[in-house]
């Protein structure tokens, strides 16, 4: 069965400073692996995804995510943190084949501080 | 494109009582999904539908109906509120199974 565990509900960083936000996953089959990122009262926007090909993968606003299938981990980076990324980040892989869900992690709220 | 749009954007309820969310996409696409999104629970599926007329069941459909009668809608029903419903809505649409697009929510209370 397929299942994302985020590490860390909430995580702070300085401005400037390397932004590692951490997911793992449980697969039965190939997955397909997805980052989103939801501000303030807003719904889930797509950051990046993973579906073939290209293990390291980049997204918007300088966010990156790598594909690492002997560590099961899809852990999502930015080098340098802008006050603009605080926000709830949400990792989700895709359901079994015949289904049409996504699994959702929990989320990790980001702070940046300045 | 406006995208994703629910209606309404707040709700506040009483026990017992009944309202339906509408959810309207305009890009044409084939699946369509109801989440509820509770602290540190993450997003969890409700239901969804694979195509106009088809709805099915997702992780937490108890107390919840859904209805899929054009393309462009899905609309979720509570029949009768509780307060364990308490929670943000969103709904989402894809054209296949791969990125979904996500409404803004809908924030409901039930008192």
């Amino acid at each position: 069965a397929q299942s994302v565990t985020q590490l860390g509900s909430h995580v702070s960083v300085s401005e400037g400073a390397l932004v590692l936000l951490r997911c793992n996953y449980s697969s039965s089959v190939p997955p397909y692996l997805f980052w989103y990122v939801q501000y303030p009262n807003q719904g889930l926007q797509l950051l990046l995804k993973y579906t073939t090909g290209a293990t390291l993968v980049k997204g918007i606003n300088g966010f990156e995510a790598e594909f690492k299938k002997s560590e099961t981990s899809f852990h999502l980076t930015k080098p340098s943190a802008h006050m603009s990324d605080a926000a709830e980040y949400f990792c989700a892989v895709r359901g079994p084949s015949g289904t049409y869900k996504y699994i959702f992690g929990t989320g990790t709220r980001l702070k940046v501080l300045a | 494109n406006a995208g994703v749009t629910q209606t309404p954007k707040f709700r506040v309820l009483k026990t017992g009582q009944s309202m339906t969310l509408l959810c309207a996409q305009d890009m044409n696409h084939e699946y369509m999904y109801w989440y509820r999104q509770d602290p540190g629970m993450g997003l969890r599926l409700i239901h969804y539908s694979v195509g106009e007329g088809t709805t099915a069941k997702g992780e937490v459909p108890d107390g919840y109906n859904v209805s899929r009668l054009k393309k462009q809608n899905f609309l979720l029903g509570l029949e009768s509120a509780a307060p364990s419903q308490t929670s943000v809505y969103f709904c989402a649409s894809s054209r296949t199974r791969d990125t979904q697009y996500f409404g803004p929510g809908t924030r409901l209370t039930v008192l």
